[in-house]
């Protein structure tokens, strides 16, 4: 299977929570990032988890991680309109390596 | 923001031909990457850079070469470009390699016909 696995698409209604959810193969991974991606632009990024933590809030924003399962979460508290978007799972192997490896992308509908 | 400029934005070129994409940053940071963006694959490392003149290759080099000759420039070059080089390219800065925050540039869309 891919190295970071994501589900392509989620639609949520405005003011509900998200969850978008991420799987890795790669045991080894030290920190893990959620990063957004809004139409005709680059990358934001909007946290990360070193793999050592279980969770991580911040605001609106709370990462999950499960190391045994390699399974990575972002819930997103009172999903706005403006969060629409596509959200991007990405881990950093071992300590030294630069090279980050991505998950495909969850596009993100919120209906008004 | 951080400060990175991608350039140009948009280009449209022939098989063939030669493409040069620059990276520029004013953040001074000392790693700097080159990525592409493709529908079904997300984004795959090109290159990187940790320093000037110091590079490596990513996951999808070939095809691909790039120099850094200062710490602000970055820059990707496509020898011979080919229809499958037909992508959207960031950039990317970070402070150290590890764990830390990598700023994106706005992208360039790269059309070889």
């Amino acid at each position: 299977g891919e190295d970071v696995e994501q589900s392509l698409f989620l639609s949520v209604r405005e003011g509900d929570s998200s969850v978008i959810n991420c799987t890795y193969t790669d045991s080894s991974s030290t920190y893990l990032y959620w990063y957004k991606q809004e139409p005709g632009a680059g990358l934001q990024l909007l946290t990360y988890i070193f793999s050592n933590m279980d969770m991580k809030q911040d605001q609106r924003l709370t990462v999950l991680l499960n190391k045994k399962d390699k399974h990575l979460s972002l819930r997103i508290a009172d999903t706005q309109t403006g969060d629409s978007a596509i959200y991007f799972c990405a881990r950093q192997s071992g300590a030294g390596s630069y090279q980050l490896t991505f998950g495909k992308g969850t596009k993100l509908s919120v209906i008004p | 923001d951080a400060g990175i400029t991608q350039s140009p934005r948009h280009k449209v070129t022939e098989t063939g031909t030669p493409v040069t994409l620059r990276c520029h940053q004013t953040e001074n940071h000392r790693y700097m990457y080159w990525y592409r963006q493709d529908p079904g694959h997300g984004l795959r490392l090109i290159h990187y850079s940790y320093g000037v003149k110091d590079t490596d290759k990513g996951e999808v080099s070939d095809g691909y070469s790039v120099s850094r000759s200062k710490t602000e420039d970055f820059l990707l070059t496509l020898e011979s470009a080919t229809s499958s080089q037909t992508s959207v390219y960031f950039c990317a800065i970070s402070e150290s390699g590890g764990g830390t925050e990598a700023f994106f540039g706005q992208g360039t869309r790269l059309t070889v016909v």
